[in-house]
């Protein structure tokens, strides 16, 4: 079981806005941990997305972006388009379980 | 361009053993920076990071769920890094994806992943 939830599930309509959140606790994201994101589409590996809570690899669109605060983190997808459709799981390091952990995962549909 | 390629999965009973490897190539692997990861994904289900190998230290981390059955190492005139599994159990079915690890200690991300390497553990 992930110490790190997301939602099961987000949808948008082409070109609108989606934001995953990422949640986290005290020994994760709260302990000033990186996020990473990692876009999986089907039945491929997964995808670096977001490094370092907001810091796109090189040949990411600049339509995803990340964001962290406190316990939590976010990416935010803008200008939704139907090759965004995949699973977006978050990652950090958690100090209680000595290890990385990521999050449970949500599936994106472009409605 | 920076590629890596999994083997060795299969179909195996449990308690048997199984031995994964990780072809690198694009990059010096004999690096002392490369530190080198295993992640798994069970059918149908989320990441869970396995294990780890620090490029710098030489150091090993596992995941509480494999610690003392699965064995992380390297052979740098193989460019290979290895997944030693033994005693294998029905819920180490999964996909094995090897990765290389980026960042600060504590703060790694993976990038690039291989393909994965399917392992069954079935009677």
């Amino acid at each position: 079981q992930s110490v790190l939830t997301q939602p099961p599930s987000v949808s948008g309509a082409p070109g609108q806005r989606v934001t995953i959140s990422c949640t986290g606790s005290s020994s994760n994201i709260g302990a000033n941990y990186d996020v990473h994101w990692y876009q999986q589409l089907p039945g491929t590996a997964p995808k670096l997305l977001i490094c370092g809570n907001n810091n796109r690899p090189s040949g990411v669109p600049d339509r995803f972006s990340g964001s962290k605060s406190g316990t939590s983190a976010s990416l935010a997808i803008t200008g939704l388009q139907a090759e965004d459709e995949a699973d977006y799981y978050c990652q950090s390091y958690d100090s209680s379980l000595s290890g990385y952990v990521f999050g449970t995962g949500t599936k994106v549909t472009v409605l | 361009e920076v590629q890596l390629l999994e083997s060795g999965g299969g179909l195996v009973q449990p308690g048997e053993s199984l031995r994964l490897s990780c072809v690198v190539s694009g990059f010096t692997f004999s690096s002392n920076a490369m530190t080198m990861s295993w992640v798994r994904q069970a059918p149908g289900k989320g990441l869970e990071w396995v294990s780890t190998l620090s490029g710098t230290s030489g150091n090993t981390y596992y995941a509480d769920s494999v610690k003392g059955r699965f064995t992380i190492s390297r052979d740098n005139s193989k460019n290979t890094l290895y997944l030693q599994m033994n005693s294998l159990r029905a819920e180490d079915t999964a996909i094995y994806y090897c990765a290389k690890a980026l960042g600060r200690y504590l703060n790694n991300w993976f990038d690039p992943w291989g393909q994965g390497t399917l392992v069954t553990v079935s009677s």
